[in-house]
Order: C-alpha cells, then structure tokens, then sequence
C-alpha cells in the first residue's frame, strides 16, 4: 500500500487566498483525521471522519477552515480566507477498526503539506 | 493543564547511553496509550503502544503507571539513528483521537 498521500507538499500563499489541502487515506481504513503541529502548539486535532462522516471538530480554529470527505478515498481541508497564523505543517492520518477488536488506534500519518501564509 | 505532558529536552546521551523520558496525562479515565517517534521534518510513526504490564521491544521498553498517571520510555543501547522527538500519545476514553504531548527531543551524540 501506498500509504496515506497528501497534497500539494509544501503550499506558500498570500493573506486572503483560498488554501485546498488534499488527503488520500490508507484503502480500507474508516477514520481519517486532521493534525496542525506548529512549534508553540504541538500537534492539535482539528477534525475527524468515521465512514465520512464528520464526528468531532471541536479542534477546528474557526469558521475560515472546513473539511470534507465527499468519499472514501479523499478529504480535502480548506481554509478560506487564510491569514499569515494559519502557517503550519497540516498533516492527515487513517485507522482502521478491524472485526470487533478496536485496532483503530494506530494511526497512519501522510507526509503532511507545510503551509506558508505571507 | 495539558492533557499530556513531556519535557521538551532536548536529551544529549552519547552512543550506548541508556536514556528514559516520562510523561503525565490528566485525564485518569484514559484507556489507550502509545510512544511515536518524529523524525526532523517528517511524519510521527507508532514506535510502540504502552500496556498496563509494561511491554519490551528490543531495546524499548514502555510503562505505564496508572496510579501516579505517567508513561515511560526506556531506550537502551542508543543508536545515533534513535535522534529523533519522541511523542507520548493518549487515547481518551470515548474519542477516537489520539491526544499527544509536545515531544522529547533526543540527540544521540558520536
């Protein structure tokens, strides 16, 4: 398997402009999540998917950023309008539950995409 | 508070040093616990999950202490491959997400 695959890898934009992150999780896996880690905050949860579904986003900063998981295969993390604090490396990650067993504490991350606002 | 709390380091051992982070969590309930490692510029990856018995991984080992609320990792033999930011990770009870620490950076020195 390919892994989890996230795009672009690296993204440096102006105030103001739309940012897409993109992330394709690991096939087979059913929970995918969003991670922000900067140096003074760590590794922060944003949002998190079950089958698609979004349950918890409770992390999500603010009404710029939304998340989407039209299928399960892909997820996409927008911030509209971004602004110079959003820099950051915004990773994504996959799980999975297998059988009865809860196995989906593992979690998968991607390469992350550092995101630079000017 | 945090819910997970590490010292930052960074932890200088020269090659062979036997080295040992801990870390505290403040929410008692939490059931799962785990170590990731982080290399510079990359990804976390699981280094090892964390049972109530204590677990072994060649030269890892991994505690957890309930009762005072922190988790251990033990490195022993150091490698200048084991330099790295070592994340303590909590599942909390009832949310699939993980919480996880601010990282031990480790430097493994010639």
């Amino acid at each position: 398997d390919a892994g989890v695959i996230q795009s672009p890898r690296h993204e440096v934009t102006e105030m103001g402009q739309e940012v897409t992150l993109r992330c394709k999780p690991i096939s087979g896996h059913d929970y995918l999540f969003w991670y922000r880690q900067t140096m003074m905050r760590g590794l922060e949860l944003l949002i998190y998917f079950n089958n698609n579904v979004p349950i918890d986003d409770s992390g999500m900063p603010e009404d710029r950023f939304s998340a989407k998981m039209p299928n399960a295969s892909f997820s996409t993390l927008k911030i509209q309008p971004s602004e110079p604090r959003d820099s950051a490396v915004y990773f994504c990650a996959s799980s999975f539950r297998r059988g009865g067993v809860v196995k989906g504490d593992t979690q998968y991350f991607g390469p992350g995409t550092r995101l630079t606002v000017l | 508070r945090k819910e997970v709390e590490q010292d930052p380091g960074p932890f200088n051992v020269p090659e062979g040093a036997t080295v040992a982070f801990n870390c505290t969590y403040s929410n008692s309930a939490s059931q799962s616990f785990f170590w990731y490692r982080q290399d510079c510029r990359k990804e976390p990856k699981l280094l090892m999950s964390v049972y109530s018995s204590g677990n072994e991984d060649g030269r890892f080992t991994a505690q957890l202490n309930r009762a005072s609320q922190y988790i251990s990792l033990l490195i022993r033999d150091s490698k200048l491959s084991d330099s790295a930011t070592y994340l303590c990770v909590v599942n909390p009870t009832g949310r699939r997400a993980l919480t996880f620490g601010s990282g031990t950076r480790l430097q493994v020195q010639p």
